[in-house]
């Protein structure tokens, strides 16, 4: 079964700095898909990054890119001048290739920004 | 477009009364997903439709809870009874049912069983 784990419950950083986010997940698969999910005060969540395990390039969505480690499983995200906007809670999330796979969510990173 | 559109957004009600959650996707996605986010266990996938049809509900807690998709552009979630460990917030979310697609979430529903 698919697991992911993000080992940091919180993560505060000072606006215009660099954070780092951590994934690490299990999979018995060798293609799959890799998501970070935002999810703001608003509630609604929304996408932030999405990374295909066959690409060995890192996705890159402007502020937001990721390092993608397929051997050690794992997918962090980095921020890069952080902004007062981006505090909210960061959802790493994993996929199977299969249409009917299943989206398996990590527990979440609360993360701070420091004015 | 509109988004994914749930309803209502708040809902409080007392142990043992029957609760319905509702979810328009967005119109041409095929797949629809319901989740329930709770501090202590996070972001858990209850039930998901692919063109109308429930394909696994393994992650629905008991028969107390049931799901339908009757149409394209409606799927309901219904607790009964409902108790007070159900509550959390609820989010439908929809995708156009390819492997790796972008999920869209609704703003959930904020559930409180008293």
């Amino acid at each position: 079964a698919q697991t992911v784990t993000q080992s940091q419950p919180e993560m505060s950083v000072q606006e215009a700095e660099t954070v780092t986010l951590s994934c690490t997940y299990d999979t018995s698969e060798s293609d799959y898909y890799l998501f970070w999910y935002k999810q703001p005060p608003s509630r609604q969540m929304i996408l932030v990054i999405r990374q295909e395990a066959y690409k060995q390039q890192n996705a890159t969505e402007n502020r937001f890119s990721v390092n993608f480690q397929k051997a050690a499983k794992s997918f962090s995200l980095k921020i890069s001048d952080s902004q007062l906007g981006d505090a909210a809670m960061y959802f790493c999330a994993s996929q199977g290739m299969n249409r009917d796979d299943k989206i398996i969510f990590g527990k979440g990173t609360r993360l701070h920004i420091l004015p | 477009d509109a988004g994914v559109i749930q309803s209502p957004r708040h809902e409080v009600t007392e142990m043992g009364q029957e609760v319905t959650l509702r979810c328009k996707p967005i119109s041409g996605h095929n797949s629809l997903f319901w989740y329930r986010q709770t501090m202590m266990r996070g972001l858990e996938l209850l039930i998901y439709f692919n063109n109308n049809v429930p394909i696994d509900d393994s992650g629905m807690p008991e028969d107390r809870f049931s799901a339908k998709m009757p149409n394209a552009s409606f799927s309901t979630l219904k607790i009964q009874p409902s108790e007070p460990r159900d509550s959390a917030v609820y989010f439908c979310a929809s995708s156009r049912g390819q492997g790796g697609e972008k999920l869209f979430f609704g703003s959930g529903t904020q559930l409180s069983v008293l």
